[in-house]
């Protein structure tokens, strides 16, 4: 099955604590992206990367890192720098940058 | 942030009849516009996407209109069905689009049986 997973599809945590979303993709992208979403909102891009080794801020990076080690992987830590970190994350893989996006199913972080 | 603004927030249309979702960005070096539908829960789906060298693309029961003069693009839903009811996102890329995609704010669609 080709696509993109992200795990957990909830994850609950206690405020001031560090936590990593888990994206992977077996589509061969170069390209991979995430994105936050709230009600209203649309979607912002937080973190992007184009090749390996290499990424970039997004809109709204201040209280997120990422690394990207590996060209399948991209994961995604929300720190307790984070002042609003209880949203849905959607990762997202393409290609290459600026053609289609494809998202993966979504992991909906709850922090109280 | 270069902004795409989406309208309406919110339709419902009668089955059978023409939900049209519009948009309108700003930065003329946008030159890939895709739309995305998204059910509760769920990631978005890439639906139908148009570049500014045509006027209007049709992918099934969806078609994008483009207007470069006036920077705007719609979303038309033919022969529309409960089924589509869902969250609907236009967005923009420029060309190379290294830094992603600036996404409208979204419509909720109900289409009633």
């Amino acid at each position: 099955d080709g696509g993109i997973t992200q795990s957990p599809k909830y994850l609950f945590r206690k405020e001031g604590q560090n936590v990593t979303l888990s994206c992977e993709q077996n589509l061969n992208h170069d390209a991979m992206y995430w994105y936050r979403q709230d009600p209203g909102q649309g979607l912002r891009l937080i973190y992007y990367s184009q090749i390996v080794n290499d990424f970039q801020k997004g809109d709204i990076a201040e209280g997120y890192s990422v690394s990207r080690e590996k060209k399948e992987s991209f994961p995604l830590t929300v720190t307790s720098a984070q002042k609003n970190p209880t949203a849905f994350y959607l990762c997202a893989s393409s290609w290459v940058a600026g053609v289609e996006q494809y998202f993966g199913p979504g992991t909906r972080l709850t922090v109280t | 942030q270069q902004q795409v603004k989406q309208s309406p927030q919110s339709l419902i249309v009668q089955k059978g009849g023409i939900p049209i979702i519009n948009c309108a960005y700003e930065n003329t070096a946008f030159d890939y516009f895709p739309w995305y539908q998204q059910f509760p829960g769920k990631g978005p789906a890439l639906l139908i996407a148009i570049r500014p060298d045509v006027s209007e693309k049709k992918e099934g029961r969806f078609t994008i209109s483009f207007n470069k003069s006036a920077k705007q693009f719609s979303l038309h839903i033919m022969d529309s069905q409960p089924g589509d009811s869902a969250t609907y996102f236009c967005a923009a890329s420029p060309r190379g689009g290294a830094d992603g995609l600036t996404f409208g704010k979204g419509t909720h669609l109900i289409i009633q049986p």
